[in-house]
């Protein structure tokens, strides 16, 4: 299986300041059909999960573009430009590359 | 309104069965593949099972391979989950959601999901 690890696990950010998460793969995630089948999603507190960015680097429908998902191969980062106080909770990267779909740990994101 | 609406969750002791529905409105059902995702209390999510658009490939998660069963009834809009044998750690916030296919494989659309607890 793909093993997906986030770091950090949690990040504290002043609000109007950036953030940053990293996802690593255990295993290129670049698909046999060229694709790199990499998604960021985003958990408000008791909310269901919510896409932001798919395929490494494209945003969502309705996706602010304060967000934005880069990287390649096994190494992929989401940023966020400038917190706002609507972005606190925790980020998913997830891969479909190959069965079983995975999921990293999450980023709790809280304001300071 | 497009959306996806789970229910079945509730109590069952190990051993037991359940069997969950989505229902799925303000879309083409039988145009998307859908797929079940779990989340233990306080835990990150699960990946469990998907299914195509027809019902003809099946995937599963090896911890629920062999125990858990995934349908769907595109005449009913309706995508199903028949939870056998459940255990302890079966016990999560089930969320279906509809995956938008080739060449982007990404959950655009989620359920609010339904609790499952399995306990004694």
């Amino acid at each position: 299986d793909i093993v997906m690890t986030q770091t950090p696990l949690s990040s504290p950010v002043t609000l109007g300041q950036p953030a940053s998460i990293s996802c690593r793969s255990s295993q290129s995630l670049v698909h046999s059909d060229g694709n790199t089948y990499l998604s960021w999603l985003q958990q408000r507190p008791g909310q269901p999960p919510r896409l932001l960015i798919y395929k490494i680097s494209n945003r969502f429908s309705g996706v602010p573009d304060r967000f934005s998902g880069s990287g390649a191969g096994t190494d992929f980062t989401l940023k966020i430009s400038r917190v706002e106080a609507e972005d606190v909770g925790v980020y998913y990267c997830t891969q479909a590359t190959q069965f079983p779909w995975t999921f990293g740990q999450g980023t709790k994101v809280e304001i300071k | 309104q497009v959306q996806l609406v789970e229910s079945g969750g509730g109590l069952v002791k190990p051993g037991g069965s359940l069997r969950l529905s989505c229902a799925a409105s303000g879309f083409t059902f039988s145009d998307y593949y859908m797929s079940w995702i779990r989340q233990a209390p306080g835990k990150g999510l699960e990946w469990v099972s998907y299914i195509s658009s027809s019902g003809s490939t099946i995937y599963y998660a090896d911890s629920v391979k062999g125990r858990f069963t995934i349908s769907r009834d595109n005449a009913k809009n309706s995508l199903y989950l028949q939870m056998n044998s459940l255990r302890a750690e079966d016990t999560a916030v089930y969320y279906c959601a509809r995956l938008e296919q080739w060449p982007y494989w990404y959950f655009d659309l989620w359920g609010r999901g339904t609790l499952v607890t399995v306990s004694s």
